[in-house]
């Protein structure tokens, strides 16, 4: 069966420094993973996915995420962060046996302080 | 390009009351859903339409009901509303199979619905 555990459910840093919001999941087969980013009140937009291809991912505002089958996690990093970048972000993941059905982690939010 | 849309955007109901929310995709998708999302939870699948003409139960169906009316809309019932339904309640739409190998999810920008 599949879950999906965000190690943190917040996280604060100084604009300018890195990011890391750690991922781990569980999957019997070959995973699709993604990273949804949620600004407050706002839906929900995909940063980036991994379908095996790459395991090193590029997304969107300068983020990116590596697959590590073998630590079964798929952390998300950007090297510097911006005040924009404040918001929920959350890590998925989805497998064709359970009929791609994505399984949501609890979100972790981002604090930015300037 | 709309996306995904959904109203209505906010909703207020007394307990017993029903109602139905909206979605509707202009992606052409096959699948559509319905999810919940509560404060500290990641979002939880109530049911969903792999296809039109078809529907199934997700993780939360109970006190839910919906209809996959064309390929384009997919609507949520509430027939007796209660305070535990209070929550904010997002549809999504994919492409699953054909060229599409994995299920990435395009959403709407939700309802926040309050029962009282």
């Amino acid at each position: 069966a599949q879950s999906v555990t965000q190690l943190d459910s917040h996280v604060s840093v100084s604009e300018g420094t890195p990011v890391l919001l750690r991922c781990n999941y569980s999957s019997s087969y070959s995973p699709s993973l993604f990273w949804y980013v949620q600004h407050p009140n706002k839906g929900l937009q995909l940063l980036l996915k991994y379908t095996s291809a790459a395991t090193l991912v590029k997304g969107i505002n300068g983020f990116e995420a590596e697959f590590k089958k073998s630590e079964t996690s798929f952390h998300l990093t950007k090297p510097s962060a911006h005040m924009s970048d404040a918001a929920e972000y959350f890590c998925v993941v989805s497998e064709a046996d359970s009929n791609y059905q994505l399984i949501w982690g609890a979100g972790t939010k981002l604090i930015i302080k300037p | 390009n709309a996306g995904v849309t959904q109203t209505p955007k906010f909703q207020v109901l007394k307990t017993g009351q029903s109602m139905t929310l909206q979605c509707a995709q202009d992606m052409n998708h096959n699948s559509m859903y319905w999810y919940r999302q509560d404060p500290g939870m990641g979002l939880r699948l109530i049911y969903y339409s792999a296809s039109e003409g078809t529907t199934d139960k997700g993780e939360v169906p109970n006190g839910y009901n919906v209809s996959r009316l064309n390929k384009r809309e997919f609507s949520l019932r509430l027939e007796s509303a209660a305070p535990s339904q209070t929550s904010v309640y997002f549809c999504a739409s994919s492409e699953i199979g054909g060229s599409s190998s994995y299920n990435e999810q395009f959403f709407g920008p939700g309802t926040r619905l309050t029962v009282l």
